[in-house]
């Protein structure tokens, strides 16, 4: 899986959007970018994924560069409750093979929202 | 969504015993489950890869006789810690893959984690 770079942490004020970068300028082709979130003491949760396109659901935006070197998570409007570490992990999605879904953590941002 | 329970959530055990760590989907059959480590203050660390039916595969320095892991069914891993030590107290977390789904949508669950401390 691809190496990816993000900040160490991060501060965003209550009510507004927090965008968190990463860079993954060796991604291959058929590889994804994950985005994961892991609150104090929980195992990390899934918040959205894309390949090329800029993707939205229920929890955030991931905006892709057209290179696909880089992307961007949005959380539009941040809360106390999104302050956990985010990782940005690249991976190929639902390949055969056993070994599928065995994902490499990074350091992942440390994002504070505070009041 | 998906749901994948771990037990006991914390444990508290003395040095040289041995500890058993559940890892079930509870509304989703898993032919995968991963095994993860996390120290304070540091990332996820795979342990190992556990496949139903087969025997796990362990990443590079991790022992596997002391870290064993059992998937005797689709639902269920079980990670023992043998002879645990105080360095062995840390927060272990387990995910699924989600059997005979294809597409591009997300099919690995985390679950909320077990805390172990070697006393």
């Amino acid at each position: 899986d691809a190496k990816t770079t993000q900040p160490t942490s991060m501060d965003c004020a209550e009510g507004r959007a927090a965008n968190l970068p990463c860079n993954h300028s060796t991604i291959s082709g058929n590889e994804y970018v994950y985005w994961y979130r892991q609150i104090h003491s929980q195992g990390p949760q899934y918040i959205i994924h894309g390949l090329k396109n800029n993707e939205t659901n229920e929890m955030a935006s991931l905006i892709i560069t057209e290179d696909r070197k880089s992307s961007t998570l949005i959380l539009p409007h941040a809360t106390l409750r999104d302050t956990a570490v985010y990782y940005c992990i690249v991976r190929v999605a639902n390949a055969g093979g056993t070994s599928y879904g065995k994902l490499t953590f990074g350091q992942g941002t440390i994002l504070t929202v505070h009041p | 969504g998906a749901v994948v329970s771990q037990h006991p959530s914390r444990v508290i055990c003395k040095s040289g015993t041995s500890v058993k760590i559940e890892c079930r989907s509870l509304d989703f059959q898993a032919t995968t489950m991963f095994w993860y480590r996390q120290f304070p203050k540091q990332s996820l660390m795979l342990m190992a890869t556990s496949n139903e039916g087969s025997k796990a595969t362990y990443e590079q320095g991790v022992e596997k006789d002391k870290f064993l892991i059992n998937h005797a069914s689709l639902t269920l891993s079980t990670l023992t810690v043998t002879s645990a030590h105080p360095e062995d107290s840390s927060f272990y977390i387990c995910s699924a893959r989600e059997a005979g789904v294809g597409g591009v949508g997300n099919t690995i669950y985390f679950g909320e984690g077990s805390w172990l401390t070697v006393v």
